[in-house]
């Protein structure tokens, strides 16, 4: 009965491949996001997707792309991966934009890239 | 942009002290702040924050927000080795990806 769940939780891979990380969500909440956390525990959004509406942080680099087939699910597809992206990243949801109450995280999926 | 700092950034202390950990914030159009704890995996939500001088309470945590002087604090009271974890502070402003900026957190150890 997890609320937020991805996988997989852990994703090793060599530099140049594609990869997918999936969230899915038994919650209810309209939207949905993508954060990234680096070495120093920094938690930075990338993306966030409500009702079709998708908003990107624009440091984001356009490799990474967000793709939702039905309001529960937001994957994130990531095109020729760079040792730069090594971090973990975190799927969240929320009942809508701006409600903080109810913003519930997912156990992460830590990316290794080699 | 949105800036959230938080500090100390670690700190130790033994079981039995009380904490406090503190976060400010620059954000354009606040709209709310948040208190996560992160211990291996997921951050779980500790309190939300949005009316100035009102504190948040559960058990030994409780947390309050000055809006006028921009920042939050969060007080552990009789911690124990179980507090022992990453507390982030996030600010909701709706800007940005529409998502909560976060601070860099304080890694708080309890020693037994």
């Amino acid at each position: 009965d997890t609320a937020v769940s991805q996988t997989p939780k852990y994703l090793v891979t060599q530099m140049g491949n594609d990869k997918s990380i999936k969230c899915e969500q038994n919650l209810g909440h309209d939207t949905m996001y993508w954060y990234k956390q680096d070495s120093k525990k920094f938690l930075k959004i990338m993306f966030s997707y409500n009702n079709k509406e998708l908003i990107i942080n624009e440091t984001v680099p356009n490799r990474f792309s967000p793709k939702s087939p039905d309001k529960a699910h937001l994957n994130l597809h990531i095109n020729s991966l760079e040792l730069g992206d090594s971090a973990v990243y975190f799927c969240a949801s929320s009942q809508a934009p701006g409600v903080g109450y109810g913003y519930t995280f997912g156990s992460g999926t830590r990316l290794t890239v080699v | 942009e949105d800036k959230v700092v938080q500090s100390p950034l670690s700190l130790v202390v033994h079981e039995g002290d009380t904490v406090t950990l503190n976060c400010s914030y620059e954000v354009t159009n606040f709209r709310s702040l948040l208190w996560y704890k992160q211990e291996k995996k997921a951050p779980t939500f500790l309190f939300m924050l949005t009316s100035s001088g009102i504190e948040k309470k559960s058990g030994r945590l409780s947390s309050i927000l000055d809006k006028k002087e921009l920042f939050s604090i969060l007080n552990i009271t009789a911690t124990q080795t179980g507090d022992s974890a990453i507390y982030l502070c996030a600010v909701y402003s709706g800007g940005g990806a529409d998502g909560l900026t976060f601070g860099k957190g304080t890694h708080l150890i309890i020693q037994p």
